[in-house]
């Protein structure tokens, strides 16, 4: 059973389209985020979601947004895709906020903005 | 500004050498430091540490935390080739409960 799973896995798409990534937990977690890894391997934050409450990592262009339907699930819009969007996209969720407990990621999406 | 600082950025030994990690850290209202281990895909969760010295252990693998001098170190013992991997710092702030993550140490274990 799959603790965290993303779809798609690739993802490869022009510039200026939208496009989304789904994210889903089935741990029974209250919380969920999002991280974007650039090829340099660093991650970042991107959004945290714990109980309805969105918290955003300021330097996100407002073309990202999450999406969550129900307390499992945690999806990623993408608008005007461009070039610099291009990483990997990683889901992840804890039981309560982060810090509390350790985070579960899920395997992640790679993204190719051509 | 919040910041995590790992060294080296890049150590290559052989199998069975003794290796320490490096993590430095800035940040206001310290709740805890987490080390996560990634090889192709995702991160794995190792140790998570919140007091100072207290070793936490797993195997090989045992960590400890500095809250005074603010740092942490990851130490493995014996290392297999299969230690290879990118080793990832990160430490969250009580103020705001995002983890802000170092640059990772990529390990490389020669047979």
């Amino acid at each position: 059973d799959t603790a965290v799973s993303q779809t798609p896995k690739y993802l490869v798409t022009q510039m200026g389209n939208d496009k989304s990534i789904k994210c889903e937990q089935n741990l029974g977690h209250d919380t969920m985020y999002w991280y974007k890894q650039d090829s340099k391997k660093f991650l970042k934050i991107m959004f945290s979601y714990n109980n309805k409450e969105l918290i955003i990592n300021e330097t996100v262009p407002n073309r990202f947004s999450p999406k969550s339907p129900d307390k499992a699930h945690l999806n990623l819009h993408i608008n005007s895709l461009e070039l610099g969007d291009s990483a990997v996209y990683f889901c992840a969720s804890s039981q309560e906020l982060a810090g509390y407990n350790e985070q579960f990621f899920g395997p992640g999406t790679r993204l190719t903005v051509l | 500004e919040d910041k995590v600082v790992q060294s080296p950025l890049s150590l290559v030994v052989h199998e069975g050498d003794t290796v320490t990690l490096n993590c430095s850290y800035e940040v206001t209202n310290f709740r805890s430091l987490l080390w996560y281990k990634q090889e192709k895909k995702a991160p794995t969760f190792l140790f998570m540490l919140t007091s100072s010295g207290i070793e936490k252990k797993s195997g090989r693998l045992s960590s400890i935390l500095d809250k005074k001098e603010l740092f942490s170190i990851l130490n493995i013992t014996a290392t297999q080739t299969g230690d290879s991997a990118v080793y990832l710092c990160a430490v969250v702030s009580d103020s705001n409960y995002q983890l802000i993550w170092g640059a990772g140490t990529k390990l490389i274990i020669k047979p």
